[in-house]
């Protein structure tokens, strides 16, 4: 099975904040994707990344950056957090170009 | 632009009746459709797929649909049960995966 590990499920910051969310994949899939979800929106792509130190933008990436410096993990930083950064943020991984995803359980990020 | 829509934010049904979620899309090139479900506090999970070149895909209690004149796609749950209460995203394969926005099915025993 594969398995996908997302180092926080909740977390509660300030605004201004540095926040990093961290994801690891133990299937040796090589794309690795940010979503997050808001109620009414959907999940919205922030940023995916297709080999190890490789990003491309998603949907939504302002306000976001990352990194994947080994195949198995992917951050995704909030360099200042913003209210508006207060959703659920969710990790996939995928093989090739299935387009099926596994997803992690999500981290709730909370922004006051 | 919304590529992929998922009209119905919300649906009901007994248990033992057959529900159905509706997707539509607008862009031609999309090549694969998948559905995933989402239940409260955890990671959407793969449900079923369906290529291009298909109508209809079959898995168990779930069917999904696929009617590409119309550029629409239902999925099917036959019988329905309450574990089946979630939120379903339809999603679409272009250069990346785009989501619908969900609609949550609830079953009601």
């Amino acid at each position: 099975d594969v398995k996908v590990t997302q180092s926080s499920r909740y977390l509660v910051k300030r605004t201004g904040e540095k926040v990093f969310l961290e994801c690891v994949q133990d299937m040796d899939h090589e794309n690795m994707f940010w979503y997050r979800q808001d109620p009414g929106l959907g999940l919205r792509l922030i940023y995916f990344s297709y080999d190890v130190k490789m990003k491309e933008k998603g949907d939504i990436p302002e306000g976001y950056s990352v990194s994947r410096e080994k195949k198995e993990r992917f951050s995704l930083i909030l360099e200042s957090a913003s209210t508006n950064q207060t959703s659920m943020y969710l990790c996939a991984t995928g093989r090739g170009n299935t387009g099926e995803l596994f997803f992690g359980e999500g981290s709730r990020l909370t922004v006051l | 632009d919304q590529q992929v829509k998922q009209n119905s934010p919300s649906l009901s049904v007994q248990e033992g009746r057959i529900s159905i979620l509706n997707c539509d899309y607008t862009n031609s090139m999309f090549d694969y459709f998948l559905w995933y479900k989402k239940y409260p506090a955890e990671g959407p999970t793969f449900l079923i797929s369906i290529s291009s070149i298909k109508d209809k895909n079959e898995d168990g209690r779930f069917t999904v649909f696929l009617n590409k004149s119309a550029k629409h796609l239902s999925l099917h749950i036959v019988p329905s049960q309450p574990g089946d209460s979630a939120v379903y995203f339809c999603a679409a394969r272009g250069y990346q995966l785009t989501f619908g926005k969900g609609t949550k099915l609830s079953v009601i025993p």
